[in-house]
């Protein structure tokens, strides 16, 4: 079974660009969860999809919004883009999301730089 | 608010010693602990979980953790390092919210880069 793909793996944007990140879950995954990851700030929740719907959302600004399509694929973007924006960006999916035993499985990342 | 304490940012060994991770957790009921390892230029991949029942958790590559509820624990262990162990180990909570259902929220320590040397 193929795992968590995100695409591209590296981007470079320039300061007030707009950015669009994608994800494919794992066959069958219904739930996705975005991360950012800076040395600074650690790994930081963004938002988590289930079924269309954004279901949680962590402390970022409106800047930051995500959608999910019926085939449970993600994209999130990023508009007005800032020097802090720079991260690993990381994707992660799992069956359902609730319940703890529902561990979720990471893709490799994109990596955004921006200029 | 849930938190994640990792105890020590850089952590160094030799081959063939013990690892040891420290990891304390916000208390929650029910606490679901998890450790991921990183290695550059990748994504996490999970070590090991603990949901509920028995308290050493076997995980993989030889991992192991135990969950201290009295200590609000879950610290990482291995008996002997390898050169292969070196990355960096995050520790993470998914706990309930008020409703009693947990989303997929993880909260993660801030890491703890292992170094092993041979």
């Amino acid at each position: 079974k193929a795992g968590v793909t995100q695409t591209p793996r590296y981007l470079i944007k320039t300061r007030g660009q707009q950015v669009t990140l994608s994800c494919s879950p794992i066959s069958g995954h219904r739930s996705v969860s975005w991360y950012q990851q800076t040395p600074g700030q650690g790994l930081q929740f963004l938002f988590e999809y289930f079924s269309e719907t954004q279901r949680n959302k962590g402390n970022f600004p409106g800047r930051f919004s995500g959608r999910q399509f019926s085939n449970s694929r993600s994209e999130m973007n990023v508009s007005t883009l800032e020097l802090g924006d720079s991260a690993l960006y990381l994707c992660a999916s799992s069956l359902y999301g609730q319940g703890g035993d529902n561990e979720q499985f990471f893709g490799p990342g994109t990596r955004l730089t921006v200029l | 608010a849930q938190s994640v304490t990792q105890l020590g940012s850089h952590v160094s060994v030799s081959e063939g010693a013990l690892v040891l991770l420290r990891c304390n957790y916000s208390s929650s009921v029910p606490p679901y602990l998890f450790w991921y390892v990183q290695y550059p230029n990748q994504g996490l991949q999970l070590l090991l979980k603990y949901t509920t029942g028995a308290t050493l958790v076997k995980g993989i590559n030889g991992f192991e953790a135990e969950f201290k509820k009295s200590e609000t624990s879950f610290h990482l262990t291995k008996p002997s390092a390898h050169m292969s162990d070196a990355a960096e180990y995050f520790c993470a909570q998914k706990g309930a919210n008020a409703g009693g259902t947990s989303y997929g929220k993880l909260t993660f320590g801030q890491g703890t880069i292992l170094t092993v040397h041979p």
